[in-house]
């Protein structure tokens, strides 16, 4: 089944404890991007990667670090939290940038006290 | 400023009845326009898109969308609302000219359906 894995759903943390958020997909898609989602905003792209050891900024990217080693797995990295980064994250695939489905995660919930 | 916007925070409506939900963008060249259902506690799933061509669309479970260049809106609707259609729906665009190809989203829209 098609799908993106985010782990851990749920992240209970205390401000500057470093915490990775993992991403993967069995779809073999080059396009792989973090969002964010806060009431009234929508969703903000973080960082973004078009392909193995290719990474952008996306709107947000302040206090977040992304890699990108292999092509299934994109981990988003927050080396020293703070509660204004509570907010439920987002990863996302798709075959190219932009113009074919975007498959989304279920998301990870995550508080900073 | 460039931007999407979705007037309605909060929509009710009678199961069974008629769904309209708006979408409004503002950008110099018309963009690739998307809907995404995001159900409690899961991601995003594509409803529909539009790139070119025929400006009605249809999608998956039930939905449709109407493209107007005049009015840069792209309206999601549904004749018949289900209970199961519960959920937040996101307008999105690409514009066409960013290199990131990146989506860019509305404040979102939830539809609760009321018995």
């Amino acid at each position: 089944e098609a799908q993106v894995t985010q782990n851990p759903r749920y992240l209970i943390t205390v401000t500057g404890k470093k915490l990775t958020v993992t991403c993967s997909q069995n779809m073999n898609h080059e396009y792989m991007s973090w969002y964010r989602q806060d009431p009234g905003l929508g969703l903000r792209q973080i960082y973004y990667s078009m392909n193995v050891e290719v990474t952008d900024k996306g709107d947000v990217p302040e206090g977040y670090k992304v890699s990108r080693k292999e092509k299934r797995n994109f981990p988003l990295i927050l080396e020293s939290p703070s509660p204004n980064q509570t907010s439920l994250y987002f990863c996302a695939s798709s075959l190219s940038m932009g113009l074919t489905e975007a498959f989304f995660g279920q998301g990870t919930r995550l508080t900073v006290v | 400023a460039q931007s999407v916007t979705q007037p309605d925070i909060h929509i009710t409506v009678s199961e069974g009845a008629s769904l309209e939900l708006r979408c409004n963008y503002s950008y110099g060249a018309t963009p690739y326009l998307f809907w995404y259902v995001q159900s409690p506690g899961q991601g995003l799933q594509l409803l529909l898109k539009y790139f070119s061509g025929d400006t009605l669309v249809q999608g998956i479970k039930g939905f449709e969308a109407e493209f107007k260049r005049s009015q840069s809106s792209f309206n999601l609707r549904k004749p018949s609302v289900h209970w199961s259609d519960a959920a937040e729906y996101f307008c999105a665009v690409v514009p066409r000219y960013n290199q990131g190809g990146k989506l860019i989203f509305g404040q979102g829209t939830e539809l609760s359906v009321k018995p």
